[in-house]
């Protein structure tokens, strides 16, 4: 089994739609990161949490909002879907090491289309 | 300015070719610098970290120039498995969380 899944795999929804995606893993990592992928833009960081009380807001938080309910799930919420909000998203975890390198480990992405 | 820059490419090469990635950083105290492999439609995985005295793994080699804020990845003997879009990675001091560049992709071609 995968060590970070995330749900669901691909999602077509319509402007103002609340939508949510999910993320669990198995790997045992206090932190957790959601980004969103776009064509020439790369991976923008939209939130992190480094562990269940802590969340804070990444580079393009806007319209976006997070929930930490375990150490294993982070969910990403969409309130009121609009279609530049199109885009791979993908969920990541880590966890700290004394050299600082705090390798990511990345779910397999969702891709959500905004109608 | 982009906080990580790289060269969209794309980097088409013959099988058996050596290719050249750089990648600069606009932050003079980054600490820490790494390469990931993301294969179309797919997450990205961690190639290498790379390290101040520059490392090798296998037909990969990456280095860091902290003068020129910049690093490299070279890949000797290019296979058609290499193809990917390579992301450069940089830790910043004082950020808690990475900051990717956009990625250059390679095609390498029989």
């Amino acid at each position: 089994d995968a060590d970070v899944t995330q749900t669901p795999r691909n999602r077509i929804t319509k402007t103002g739609k609340r939508i949510m995606l999910e993320c669990s893993q198995t790997k045992g990592h206090d932190r957790m990161y959601w980004y969103r992928q776009d064509p020439g833009l790369g991976l923008r960081l939209i939130y992190y949490s480094f562990d269940v009380k802590d969340i804070n807001k990444g580079e393009i938080s806007d319209g976006y909002s997070v929930s930490r309910q375990a150490q294993a799930k982070f969910s990403l919420s969409l309130e009121s879907a609009i279609p530049n909000q199109t885009a791979l998203y993908f969920c990541a975890t880590s966890a700290p090491r004394e050299d600082s390198t705090d390798t990511q480990y990345f779910g397999p992405g969702t891709r959500l289309t905004v109608l | 300015r982009k906080e990580v820059e790289q060269d969209p490419g794309p980097f088409n090469v013959p099988e058996g070719a050596t290719v050249a990635f750089n990648c600069t950083y606009s932050n003079s105290a980054s600490q820490s610098f790494f390469w990931y492999r993301q294969d179309c439609r797919k997450e990205p995985k961690l190639l290498m970290s790379v390290y101040s005295s520059g490392n090798e793994d296998g037909r990969f080699t990456a280095q860091l120039n902290r003068a020129s804020q910049y690093i490299s990845l070279l890949i000797r003997d290019s296979k058609l498995s290499d193809s990917a879009t390579y992301l450069c990675v940089v830790n910043e001091k004082g950020r808690r969380a990475l900051t990717f560049g956009s990625g250059t992709r390679l095609q390498v071609q029989p």
